[in-house]
């Protein structure tokens, strides 16, 4: 396995537009995450998922943002009508569950998104 | 409100010198504390993790403390090399040990 992959890895969109990220975690790992990555700031957390299901969103989501992971294995980030304001690093991390006692997250590259 | 907090301006140090980064926190009681790599463009890597009940973590030329009274990790790197030049992020775990909360990371600039 070659770690958590994303795609793709540059966007850029006109604003309006919906996009699609999607990520591929370690195959080992049932937690995924989302985080949104701005210049000179650290990761800012916005959902995760144990296999299939959605446990927690962040407030700082709007409804312009959905994600999914169907199958327990990749997921998707959509974002639709974008905004200029949407323009970041989106982060994929994927980890064990917190009962096996390993907590490290392991992180994609991101997907560079700039709406102009 | 739960706030993470790195120095924000960029360390400069020499070469092998030893680097200390601070990372504080208010309104937590983590029971693990994580710090992370980052290289410009690319996703953060995990170097270390530091439970509340051990006061000092050490890999190879790494070494971080953990001081849960004064809501507190110091992150040394010593024998500093170019090629530790990047952001290091400060994490903690939270929501039942759920998700990372990061600071906005410290960048590190070694110099020849």
């Amino acid at each position: 396995d070659t770690g958590v992959s994303q795609d793709p890895r540059h966007k850029i969109t006109k604003r309006g537009q919906n996009v699609t990220f999607r990520c591929d975690p370690i195959s080992e790992h049932n937690r995924l995450y989302w985080y949104r990555q701005t210049l000179g700031q650290g990761p800012e957390f916005l959902t995760y998922f144990q296999n299939e299901a959605q446990l927690e969103k962040s407030r700082l989501l709007s409804d312009r943002f959905s994600a999914e992971r169907p199958k327990g294995s990749f997921s998707t980030l959509e974002i639709q009508r974008t905004e200029q304001g949407d323009s970041a690093m989106y982060l994929c991390a994927s980890r064990f569950p917190p009962k096996e006692g390993r907590h490290e997250a392991f992180f994609g590259q991101g997907t560079r998104l700039t709406v102009v | 409100s739960q706030k993470i907090e790195q120095n924000s301006e960029a360390l400069n140090i020499q070469e092998g010198k030893t680097a200390t980064l601070t990372c504080n926190y208010t309104n937590y009681s983590p029971a693990y504390l994580q710090w992370y790599r980052q290289d410009p463009g690319r996703g953060p890597v995990f170097l270390l993790l530091i439970r509340e009940n051990e006061k000092e973590k050490r890999k190879e030329r790494l070494k971080v403390t953990f001081d849960t009274t004064l809501k507190q990790s110091l992150f040394h790197i010593t024998a500093s090399q170019p090629a530790d030049s990047a952001t290091y992020l400060c994490a903690l775990l939270s929501g039942g040990y759920n998700k990372l909360i990061f600071g906005a990371g410290t960048r590190l600039a070694v110099h020849p």
